[in-house]
């Protein structure tokens, strides 16, 4: 079955740098990629997801980039807030079920 | 959370009893899902309905149920069987259009075992 895995399990930044967070999946027909930002004690909230058929999205300060070919998506937050501080997850999905890598903690420091 | 509630917000279960926790949308989604979040774990999944009256079991099924009555509603059942049940139970359903799925969750059942 799929397996997806995330790295790095914890990123701490300054406030205003970048953050890159990077998953691998393993099921070459996984065809979506959503993304998740977790606060504590909320459930999981869509931030930005990724289809098979384009290689890089955008919404303001959030990307995602896809590689079909290297089978990895990546999260990019440019202008880092401390309100984006949480857990993010990344997911791909392959029939008709997502699977969760397991979390990336990111810290931003005033 | 958008018209996922999930019920209720914290549970407390003593030894050997079930526990139901409430999952109900107003989205009409076809599909929903029951994840378990443990801390360094991800989301690993319980249970999950395409549709009214059918679910399967998603990786970790063993000491749950669930069942699928109605569209808007997906209750999972914590039974005595689940020996370590002390988690976050998130439910989850998803939006189809055309052959893209997306998926929303609801705002969590912390369970805790007396």
């Amino acid at each position: 079955g799929e397996n997806v895995e995330q790295h790095p399990s914890t990123l701490s930044v300054q406030e205003g740098d970048s953050a890159v967070i990077k998953c691998t999946y393993s099921d070459s027909a996984s065809n979506y990629f959503p993304w998740y930002k977790q606060e504590l004690g909320k459930g999981p909230q869509l931030i930005i997801d990724i289809r098979s058929n384009v290689g890089e999205k955008k919404d303001q300060r959030i990307a995602v980039t896809l590689n079909k070919t290297a089978k990895h998506f990546s999260l990019h937050i440019t202008e880092t807030q401390p309100e984006d501080s949480a857990v993010y997850f990344c997911a791909a999905s392959a029939r008709e079920k997502l699977v969760f890598g397991k979390g990336t903690k990111l810290t931003v420091n005033p | 959370d958008g018209g996922i509630t999930q019920s209720p917000k914290y549970l407390f279960r003593k030894e050997g009893q079930n526990v139901t926790l409430s999952c109900e949308q107003n989205l009409n989604h076809d599909a929903m899902y029951w994840y378990r979040q443990d801390p360094g774990q991800g989301l690993r999944l319980i249970y999950y309905s395409q549709i009214v009256n059918d679910f399967q079991k998603g990786d970790i099924a063993e000491g749950y149920s669930v069942s699928r009555e109605k569209k808007e509603s997906f209750p999972l059942t914590v039974t005595s069987a689940q020996k370590n049940p002390t988690a976050f139970y998130l439910c989850a359903s998803t939006r189809r259009d055309g052959l893209e799925e997306t998926q929303y969750f609801g705002p969590g059942t912390r369970l805790l075992v007396l």
